[in-house]
This record gives C-alpha cells, structure tokens and sequence, in this order.
C-alpha cells in the first residue's frame, strides 16, 4: 500500500511568487492534515479536511496560504504571495475515520522562499 | 491549550545502552500520543501509538508508556544501535480537535 506522497520535494521561488504544494493521502483515508515547521520551531498544524470539508483550519496563519481537496482525494496547499517567513517543511498527514485513529505523514515539502 | 515538552533536547549515549526520552503535555484531556522518528531531511515515521486508555505499546526494541494523569510520556529504546540515531517526537491528539501538537524533539545520538 503507497503511503502518503507529496510533491515537490523541495521548491525555492522568490518573494512575492506563488506556489502550490500537493498532497496524496493514503487511499481510503477521509482525514488529511497539513502541518509545517519553520525554523527553529515545533511542527505546527496547519489544518484539517475530511472527505472535502475543511473542518479545522485554525492554524493558517492568514488569508495568503489556500488549502482545497476537491473530490475528497489529493490536496493543495497554495501560497500566494509567498514571503520569506513561509520557509519551512511543509508536511501533510491522512488518518482512517475516527479521532483515535493514527496518523501517516508524508515526506514533506521543503519551501525557501528567498 | 495544549503545550507538549520534549526532555532532553540532544542525548548522545555509546552503542549498547538503555535509554529513556521523555514527553510531558499539559492538557491530560488527550485521544491519544503518538512517538515519531524523523531523520535528517525525511518525514515522520510513526514508531508507537498510545490511545489514552493504554497505559504502554511496544513494538520490537521500542517501549512507550503513558501516564495521562500525570501527562506525561516516556520512550524506551533497549540496547541502542547507531541506526537509532534520529530526531524522536512526541505529538498528542487531544479535546475536541483532531490535530496533533507536537514536542520539539529529542536528538538522539548513538555512538558506534
């Protein structure tokens, strides 16, 4: 069974660039999260989708950062202007049903913004 | 809301030894606490899961065990290998949200 991909690996764009990071969660889980950790700091959630719904998005940090999971499968994550403090790890995690249920991270996405 | 703290931040022990790494939240209201290994420049490979109703889980050399009235959490490695050295994370998923917070970690590493 594939795990949870994310594509890029890594992105460098300048200040004021857009970029849009994708995420596959495993097949069959309903919950995806994006988390992502900036320098020097713990990871941090981002949000959380099931199916379609976004049902937590209270660690966006504001209105530049747009999440979508249309259809329920993969998800973007797109940031737009990009800024120099949206450096980070970007992380993505999908989980089974219920609240108890483990979560799969995928590799994350490595973004500099310079 | 929910505060996760990883002690000690860096460990280095020789080849062979026991070790214990600990995980302290605030909040015992908690699903569950996942411990996480993470090496240089990859993801987060889940080691352990603990639903609060558990006291420990152990999976091969790994031991984790969990105090929620106490919120706190510890992570044993039995005779440590070089291949053990890592980042080791604590995450809890707890109250009405289904997000795990996370610990800064624990640098782990193994001398040869």
């Amino acid at each position: 069974e594939a795990g949870v991909t994310q594509f890029p690996s890594h992105s460098v764009i300048e200040k004021g660039q857009t970029v849009t990071l994708r995420c596959d969660p495993i097949s069959g889980h309903d919950n995806l999260y994006w988390y992502r950790r900036v320098m020097g700091k713990e990871i941090k959630f981002l949000l959380h989708f099931v199916k379609e719904s976004k049902q937590d998005e209270s660690g966006m940090p504001n209105n530049r950062f747009l999440a979508e999971r249309t259809g329920g499968t993969y998800s973007t994550l797109k940031v737009q202007p990009a800024e120099l403090e949206d450096s980070g790890v970007y992380f993505c995690a999908s989980s089974q049903g219920l609240a108890y249920n483990e979560q799969f991270f995928g590799p994350g996405t490595r973004l500099t913004v310079l | 809301k929910q505060e996760v703290t990883q002690i000690p931040a860096a460990l280095s022990v020789p080849e062979g030894e026991n070790l214990v790494l600990n995980c302290s939240f605030t909040d015992s209201a908690i699903y569950n606490l996942q411990w996480f290994r993470q090496d240089p420049g990859k993801g987060l490979t889940s080691l352990l899961l603990i639903q609060s109703s558990q006291r420990e889980q152990t999976s091969g050399r790994l031991n984790a065990s969990l105090d929620k009235s106490s919120g706190r959490s510890t992570l044993y490695i039995a005779a440590s290998q070089p291949g053990d050295s890592a980042t080791y994370l604590c995450a809890v998923k707890g109250g009405s949200a289904r997000q795990l917070t996370f610990g800064s970690g624990t640098q782990l590493t193994v001398l040869p």
